[in-house]
Protein backbone atom coordinates (compact mmCIF):
# COMPACT_ATOMS: atom_id res chain seq x y z
CA UNK A 1 0.00 0.00 0.00
CA UNK A 2 1.14 3.95 -0.49
CA UNK A 3 2.33 4.76 2.75
CA UNK A 4 4.82 8.99 3.14
CA UNK A 5 6.50 9.59 5.45
CA UNK A 6 7.44 12.84 6.86
CA UNK A 7 10.55 13.61 8.86
CA UNK A 8 12.90 16.53 9.82
CA UNK A 9 10.35 19.03 11.62
CA UNK A 10 10.83 20.57 14.89
CA UNK A 11 11.59 24.26 16.48
CA UNK A 12 13.85 26.29 14.63
CA UNK A 13 15.11 30.23 14.89
CA UNK A 14 13.98 32.59 12.64
CA UNK A 15 16.33 32.89 9.71
CA UNK A 16 17.89 29.62 10.34
CA UNK A 17 17.39 26.56 8.31
CA UNK A 18 15.53 23.14 8.11
CA UNK A 19 15.44 19.83 6.06
CA UNK A 20 12.12 18.24 5.82
CA UNK A 21 12.13 14.70 4.22
CA UNK A 22 9.67 12.44 2.66
CA UNK A 23 10.03 8.68 2.32
CA UNK A 24 7.72 6.80 0.21
CA UNK A 25 6.81 3.17 -0.46
CA UNK A 26 4.57 1.25 -1.95
CA UNK A 27 4.01 2.34 -5.43
CA UNK A 28 6.75 3.70 -8.49
CA UNK A 29 7.84 6.88 -6.88
CA UNK A 30 9.90 7.79 -10.46
CA UNK A 31 6.35 8.04 -12.60
CA UNK A 32 4.73 10.50 -10.09
CA UNK A 33 5.02 14.22 -9.02
CA UNK A 34 5.42 14.89 -5.23
CA UNK A 35 3.96 17.75 -3.36
CA UNK A 36 5.01 19.58 -0.37
CA UNK A 37 1.39 21.04 1.47
CA UNK A 38 1.51 23.42 4.69
CA UNK A 39 -1.20 24.09 7.03
CA UNK A 40 -0.23 26.70 10.08
CA UNK A 41 -2.18 25.75 13.13
CA UNK A 42 -6.01 26.24 12.83
CA UNK A 43 -5.61 27.72 9.02
CA UNK A 44 -6.11 26.64 5.67
CA UNK A 45 -4.00 24.16 3.16
CA UNK A 46 -1.76 25.81 1.31
CA UNK A 47 0.24 24.16 -1.34
CA UNK A 48 4.02 25.08 -1.01
CA UNK A 49 5.68 22.63 -4.27
CA UNK A 50 6.10 20.25 -6.49
CA UNK A 51 8.39 18.35 -8.57
CA UNK A 52 7.58 16.70 -11.23
CA UNK A 53 8.58 12.83 -12.08
CA UNK A 54 11.67 14.00 -14.00
CA UNK A 55 12.97 16.12 -11.01
CA UNK A 56 13.82 18.45 -13.32
CA UNK A 57 10.72 21.02 -13.14
CA UNK A 58 10.00 22.24 -9.79
CA UNK A 59 7.31 24.95 -9.46
CA UNK A 60 6.99 27.11 -6.00
CA UNK A 61 4.06 29.43 -4.08
CA UNK A 62 4.85 32.81 -4.20
CA UNK A 63 5.55 32.92 0.17
CA UNK A 64 8.72 30.54 -0.13
CA UNK A 65 9.71 31.40 -3.22
CA UNK A 66 13.82 32.05 -3.41
CA UNK A 67 13.77 30.64 0.21
CA UNK A 68 12.79 26.60 0.11
CA UNK A 69 13.86 24.14 -2.42
CA UNK A 70 12.11 20.81 -3.43
CA UNK A 71 14.42 17.94 -4.73
CA UNK A 72 13.73 14.02 -4.54
CA UNK A 73 16.24 11.13 -5.02
CA UNK A 74 14.67 8.42 -7.04
CA UNK A 75 17.09 6.14 -5.76
CA UNK A 76 16.27 5.84 -2.09
CA UNK A 77 12.08 7.09 -3.36
CA UNK A 78 12.61 10.16 -1.42
CA UNK A 79 11.57 13.96 -2.10
CA UNK A 80 12.69 16.66 0.49
CA UNK A 81 12.37 20.63 0.97
CA UNK A 82 15.20 22.24 1.89
CA UNK A 83 13.60 25.40 3.76
CA UNK A 84 16.08 28.27 4.49
CA UNK A 85 15.39 31.83 5.88
CA UNK A 86 11.81 30.94 7.91
CA UNK A 87 10.32 33.27 9.29
CA UNK A 88 7.27 33.00 11.91
CA UNK A 89 4.96 32.58 9.18
CA UNK A 90 6.23 29.37 8.03
CA UNK A 91 5.06 27.41 11.28
CA UNK A 92 2.82 24.60 10.46
CA UNK A 93 2.32 21.28 10.00
CA UNK A 94 3.96 20.16 6.61
CA UNK A 95 2.15 17.74 4.47
CA UNK A 96 4.20 15.40 1.64
CA UNK A 97 1.55 13.66 -0.96
CA UNK A 98 2.04 12.01 -4.02
CA UNK A 99 0.78 13.79 -7.38
CA UNK A 100 -1.92 12.20 -9.56
CA UNK A 101 -0.51 12.67 -13.17
CA UNK A 102 -3.12 15.65 -13.98
CA UNK A 103 -3.21 17.67 -10.79
CA UNK A 104 -4.10 17.45 -7.24
CA UNK A 105 -2.79 14.54 -4.64
CA UNK A 106 -4.00 11.26 -3.93
CA UNK A 107 -2.12 10.17 -1.15
CA UNK A 108 -0.59 12.06 1.60
CA UNK A 109 1.72 11.50 4.83
CA UNK A 110 0.84 12.13 8.32
CA UNK A 111 2.83 15.74 8.05
CA UNK A 112 5.57 17.01 10.10
CA UNK A 113 5.53 20.19 12.67
CA UNK A 114 7.92 23.07 11.95
CA UNK A 115 7.58 25.59 14.66
CA UNK A 116 10.04 28.76 13.94
CA UNK A 117 10.33 30.73 17.25
CA UNK A 118 13.04 32.65 18.67
CA UNK B 1 -1.49 33.17 -6.17
CA UNK B 2 -4.60 34.55 -4.60
CA UNK B 3 -6.28 31.35 -2.58
CA UNK B 4 -9.67 30.28 -4.63
CA UNK B 5 -13.11 31.66 -2.42
CA UNK B 6 -15.24 29.29 0.11
CA UNK B 7 -17.58 29.89 1.69
CA UNK B 8 -16.73 29.79 5.68
CA UNK B 9 -19.21 27.45 6.97
CA UNK B 10 -22.36 25.04 5.27
CA UNK B 11 -24.60 23.06 7.02
CA UNK B 12 -27.53 20.42 6.70
CA UNK B 13 -29.49 17.87 8.94
CA UNK B 14 -28.91 14.27 8.26
CA UNK B 15 -30.15 12.82 4.51
CA UNK B 16 -30.42 16.17 3.04
CA UNK B 17 -28.03 17.96 0.06
CA UNK B 18 -25.55 20.53 0.58
CA UNK B 19 -23.68 22.10 -1.98
CA UNK B 20 -20.02 23.82 -1.55
CA UNK B 21 -18.90 26.59 -3.87
CA UNK B 22 -15.01 27.25 -5.08
CA UNK B 23 -14.94 30.63 -7.17
CA UNK B 24 -11.26 31.11 -9.12
CA UNK B 25 -10.71 32.69 -11.97
CA UNK B 26 -9.80 32.22 -15.78
CA UNK B 27 -6.23 31.33 -14.81
CA UNK B 28 -7.44 28.66 -12.38
CA UNK B 29 -10.86 27.22 -12.32
CA UNK B 30 -12.01 28.49 -14.96
CA UNK B 31 -9.30 27.71 -17.64
CA UNK B 32 -8.66 23.66 -16.59
CA UNK B 33 -10.70 21.08 -15.65
CA UNK B 34 -8.22 20.45 -13.15
CA UNK B 35 -10.46 21.00 -9.29
CA UNK B 36 -9.74 18.83 -6.90
CA UNK B 37 -11.66 18.54 -3.60
CA UNK B 38 -10.39 17.02 -0.46
CA UNK B 39 -12.25 15.77 3.49
CA UNK B 40 -10.18 16.93 6.25
CA UNK B 41 -11.60 15.66 9.85
CA UNK B 42 -9.63 17.28 13.28
CA UNK B 43 -6.21 16.04 13.37
CA UNK B 44 -5.48 14.13 10.11
CA UNK B 45 -4.41 14.39 6.48
CA UNK B 46 -6.56 15.80 3.97
CA UNK B 47 -8.35 12.71 1.80
CA UNK B 48 -8.69 13.37 -1.88
CA UNK B 49 -12.31 12.54 -2.26
CA UNK B 50 -12.88 14.74 -6.05
CA UNK B 51 -10.13 14.78 -8.72
CA UNK B 52 -10.16 16.29 -12.73
CA UNK B 53 -13.73 18.25 -11.62
CA UNK B 54 -16.16 15.30 -11.08
CA UNK B 55 -13.99 12.07 -10.70
CA UNK B 56 -14.10 9.79 -7.23
CA UNK B 57 -11.28 7.90 -6.55
CA UNK B 58 -11.81 4.57 -5.67
CA UNK B 59 -13.38 3.98 -2.11
CA UNK B 60 -15.11 7.30 -1.89
CA UNK B 61 -18.78 7.02 -1.88
CA UNK B 62 -20.91 8.17 -4.66
CA UNK B 63 -22.74 10.35 -2.48
CA UNK B 64 -20.26 12.74 -3.33
CA UNK B 65 -19.93 14.56 -6.89
CA UNK B 66 -18.29 17.38 -8.51
CA UNK B 67 -19.34 19.55 -11.09
CA UNK B 68 -17.76 22.87 -12.52
CA UNK B 69 -19.33 26.11 -14.67
CA UNK B 70 -16.93 28.92 -15.78
CA UNK B 71 -14.81 29.96 -13.01
CA UNK B 72 -16.59 28.64 -10.10
CA UNK B 73 -16.91 24.50 -9.16
CA UNK B 74 -19.13 22.81 -6.87
CA UNK B 75 -19.16 19.92 -4.68
CA UNK B 76 -22.26 18.04 -3.76
CA UNK B 77 -23.00 15.95 -0.82
CA UNK B 78 -26.22 14.05 -1.04
CA UNK B 79 -27.66 11.82 2.11
CA UNK B 80 -25.23 14.18 4.58
CA UNK B 81 -24.35 12.03 7.21
CA UNK B 82 -23.03 12.34 10.91
CA UNK B 83 -19.53 11.44 9.39
CA UNK B 84 -19.59 13.97 6.51
CA UNK B 85 -18.47 16.49 9.40
CA UNK B 86 -14.92 17.60 8.55
CA UNK B 87 -13.46 21.11 6.79
CA UNK B 88 -13.37 20.56 2.68
CA UNK B 89 -11.02 22.05 0.76
CA UNK B 90 -10.92 22.36 -2.85
CA UNK B 91 -7.76 22.99 -5.18
CA UNK B 92 -7.10 24.09 -8.74
CA UNK B 93 -3.68 24.22 -11.00
CA UNK B 94 -3.38 27.21 -12.25
CA UNK B 95 -1.76 29.14 -15.89
CA UNK B 96 1.94 28.94 -13.62
CA UNK B 97 2.03 25.44 -13.57
CA UNK B 98 1.57 25.32 -9.39
CA UNK B 99 -1.51 24.78 -7.50
CA UNK B 100 -3.89 26.71 -5.21
CA UNK B 101 -6.15 25.78 -2.19
CA UNK B 102 -9.36 27.09 -1.62
CA UNK B 103 -10.14 28.56 1.71
CA UNK B 104 -11.50 25.59 3.21
CA UNK B 105 -15.42 24.98 4.35
CA UNK B 106 -16.57 23.74 7.41
CA UNK B 107 -19.11 21.55 7.49
CA UNK B 108 -21.90 20.79 10.57
CA UNK B 109 -24.25 18.01 10.12
CA UNK B 110 -27.37 19.28 12.22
Amino acid sequence: QVQLVESGGGVVQPGRSLRLSCAASGFTFSTYGMHWVRQAPGKGLEWVSVVWSDGIHKYYADSVKGRFTISRDNSKNTVNLQMNSLRGEDTAVYYCARGLPTAGSDYWGQGTLVTVSS
Amino acid sequence: QSALTQPASVSGSPGQSITISCTGTRSDVGGYNYVSWYQQHPGKAPKLMIYDVSNRPSGVSNRFSGSKSGNTASLTISGLQAEDEADYYCSSYTSSSTSVFGTGTKVTVL
